[in-house]
């Protein structure tokens, strides 16, 4: 294990659902991750958050809201998503914002729009 | 845009051998490099990382780095069938902010 654990690890939601992904990272680290990984397709950047700030949105549609409480803890809210936005969600952590340091994962969100 | 481009395979080695995975890089302003490892249905995990031109080793692990060419590699010797995953190549933009991915390489080795 990493010590970056990710909640619920499978979700399966309708386009007018509202749900939550949970990330927490028992690493001490100051910077947090939300990627996105698709079928053939690169892990995808979404937001970056460095002691508990946003440092970098990555064009993420707005149906994507992502919350930082502390350094801990990250969540991505999501709402009337698309059939599209099925993929495997990631969170990962650094001690130092992520160019230079490690980025340690979560074991990542499987999720699935109808 | 800033891109990481890797060989999507699979490349195919047999148990034993040397394989040899490949990355190059858009951004000169880059300066940092890690490859990782994912296998099917897990997270990435970091194998290695190198910073300057040169050769580092680790265990059966070697990466290989040419900033002039833009080019990142990673050599595994003596290749097991549990090395067989997809792998992960990742450089920083210029920023220092973040790293941007490749698509990866899929490597499979026969016992």
């Amino acid at each position: 294990e990493t010590g970056v654990t990710q909640t619920p690890r499978h979700l399966v939601m309708g386009m007018t659902n509202k749900k939550s992904l949970k990330c927490e990272q028992h690493l001490g680290h100051n910077a947090m991750y939300w990627y996105k990984q698709s079928a053939k397709k690169p892990l995808e950047l979404m937001f970056v958050y460095n002691f508990k700030e946003q440092t970098e949105n990555n064009s993420v549609p707005s149906r994507f809201s992502p919350e930082c409480p502390n350094s801990s803890h990250l969540f991505l809210h999501l709402h009337t998503l698309q059939p599209e936005d099925s993929a495997l969600y990631l969170c990962a952590s650094s001690q130092g914002l992520g160019g230079t340091d490690t980025q340690y994962f979560g074991p990542g969100t499987r999720l699935t729009v109808l | 845009q800033k891109e990481v481009e890797q060989n999507s395979g699979p490349l195919s080695v047999p148990e034993g051998a040397i394989a040899s995975l490949n990355c190059t890089y858009s951004d000169r302003g880059s300066q940092s490099f890690f490859w990782y490892r994912q296998y099917s249905g897990k997270s990435p995990e970091l194998i290695m990382f190198i910073y300057s031109n040169g050769d580092k080793e680790d265990g059966r692990f070697t990466a290989q780095l040419n900033k002039a060419s833009q080019y990142v590699s990673l050599l595994i010797r003596d290749s097991q069938p549990s090395d067989s995953a997809t792998y992960l190549c990742a450089v920083n933009n210029q920023a220092g902010t973040a790293l941007i991915f490749g698509k990866g390489t899929t490597l499979s080795v026969s016992s």
